[in-house]
């Protein structure tokens, strides 16, 4: 299993522009989040899903979008970059509902905003 | 208000010694509480869940005080390799609304 996959690994963007990083999972899970990780901040959710179809804000929404269409994707939108969305992303996916299961967290993107 | 506090260090601890850090966390409604191991531009790996009873898992011990509203973990016979950032984890609502970070504790095991 490749577990969580996350795309693109890096990217820079001009203020304005828009993107979407892409998260597939293959374990089926149906929980996934995408956080932002920030020097100084630590890791803080921007939008979460419980699955297929339902999606939530969590701490940090605004910038950005997001649809679960299936399980196994969860993209990130960009609407419109802005250089203090240069961060690190990551996305998590879980499968039990249960409180004591930890999330398998992607590798991560690294997106610039110039 | 800060959720979830932890002592960012540096820890500098020789390879052999036992090593513990704490965390606390400022909602007493927490279900669910992680320890998470992160090194240098990598992604978080969950460490271990932290029952209330305490757990371990080789060299690691957790344990879980609700009344007091914090979490440790014990590292014993530190090695090389257990460098990293030490993230203490707590899950609010058991599952539905992610998870609430810590900023990490550094631990640097010397040889």
């Amino acid at each position: 299993n490749a577990g969580v996959t996350q795309t693109p690994k890096f990217q820079v963007l001009k203020t304005g522009q828009s993107m979407t990083l892409q998260c597939a999972q293959d374990m089926n899970h149906e929980y996934m989040s995408w956080y932002r990780q920030d020097p100084g901040m630590g890791l803080r959710l921007i939008h979460y899903s419980v699955g297929a179809g339902i999606t939530d804000q969590g701490e940090v929404p605004n910038g950005y979008n997001v649809s679960r269409s299936t399980t196994e994707d969860f993209p990130l939108r960009l609407l419109s970059a802005a250089p203090s969305q240069t961060s690190v992303y990551f996305c998590a996916s879980r499968n039990s509902p249960l409180a004591n299961y930890g999330y398998t967290f992607g590798s991560g993107t690294r997106l610039t905003v110039v | 208000r800060k959720e979830v506090e932890q002592d960012p260090g540096p820890f500098n601890v020789p390879e052999g010694a036992t090593v513990a850090f704490n965390c606390t966390y400022s909602n007493s409604a927490s279900q669910s509480f992680f320890w998470y191991r992160q090194d240098c531009r990598k992604e978080p790996k969950l460490l271990m869940s932290v029952y209330s009873s305490g757990n371990e898992d080789g060299r690691f011990t957790a344990q879980l005080n609700r009344a007091s509203q914090y979490i440790s973990l014990l590292i014993r016979d530190s090695k090389l390799s257990d460098s990293a950032t030490y993230l203490c984890v707590v899950n609010l609502l058991g599952g539905a609304d992610g998870l609430t970070f810590g900023k990490g504790t550094h631990l640097i095991i010397q040889p």
